[in-house]
């Protein structure tokens, strides 16, 4: 199978403190991996591409010194949300990507998301 | 810029009727087309995929899609669904030139009637 976990799956913090989420792919290794973020009953939308070894990119209207990424090894990234406040508040979900030998398309496997709650 | 509409936001259903839910795309190029469900509490899942051959593609749990290229659709459908299949349904493209950067529906809440 292509598992991928989230650390933690839920998090309350108080205003203007860090949180750090981890997403971890646990039987295969993942050199690009996604966050996203979906506000309830809504659709998720892509917030940064995470490639292992090098910077992120980040989509437009996404702040990179807000929300920071790491993809320091092949199965794992990390998003902090520095000075969190509430309106950070939302359910952020990673993906990471397989490579299929057989073919030249890469399926995604998503993680089970955390839900960050900011006093 | 790459875009998908899910036209029904909600739908609701009986046990045993059939589903369709549509979905559309904007984009000029070769893509590569999906459908998710996000179960209650759950994560997203991958229901079917298509990026080549035959335009009806079958997926798990008994659903199925059909990529029509002239009208830009990937709709999805069930001939008899069940209670179980309550969930949120996402459509989601990927460009062949988009690095992998997958772009999602709104998504359509399907809940069914017992």
């Amino acid at each position: 199978g292509a598992v991928v976990s989230q650390h933690p799956s839920w998090v309350i913090c108080k205003s203007g403190t860090s949180v750090k989420i981890e997403c971890r792919s646990l039987d295969f290794q993942a050199t690009t991996m996604f966050w996203y973020r979906q506000f309830p009953k809504q659709s998720l939308m892509l917030m940064a591409t995470s490639n292992e070894g090098s910077k992120a990119t980040y989509e437009q209207g996404v702040e990179k010194d807000k929300f920071l990424i790491n993809h320091a090894s092949l199965t794992l990234s990390t998003l902090t949300v520095t000075s969190a406040h509430p309106e950070d508040s939302s359910f952020y979900i990673c993906s990471a990507h397989k490579r299929e030998a057989s073919s030249s398309y890469n399926e995604q496997f998503f993680g089970p998301g955390t839900r960050l709650t900011v006093l | 810029a790459q875009s998908v509409s899910q036209h029904n936001h909600h739908v609701i259903l009986s046990e045993a009727a059939s589903l369709e839910l549509g979905c559309n795309y904007s984009y000029g190029g070769t893509v590569n087309l999906f459908w998710y469900v996000q179960y209650p509490g759950q994560h997203l899942q991958l229901l079917l995929k298509y990026f080549s051959g035959d335009p009806l593609v079958k997926g798990i749990k008994g659903f199925e899609a059909e990529f029509i290229k002239s009208k830009f659709s990937f709709n999805l459908r069930k001939p008899s669904v069940q209670w179980s299949d309550t969930a949120e349904y996402f459509c989601a493209v990927i460009s062949r030139s988009s690095a992998s950067k997958i772009i999602f529906g709104s998504g359509t809440r399907l809940s069914i009637r017992p």
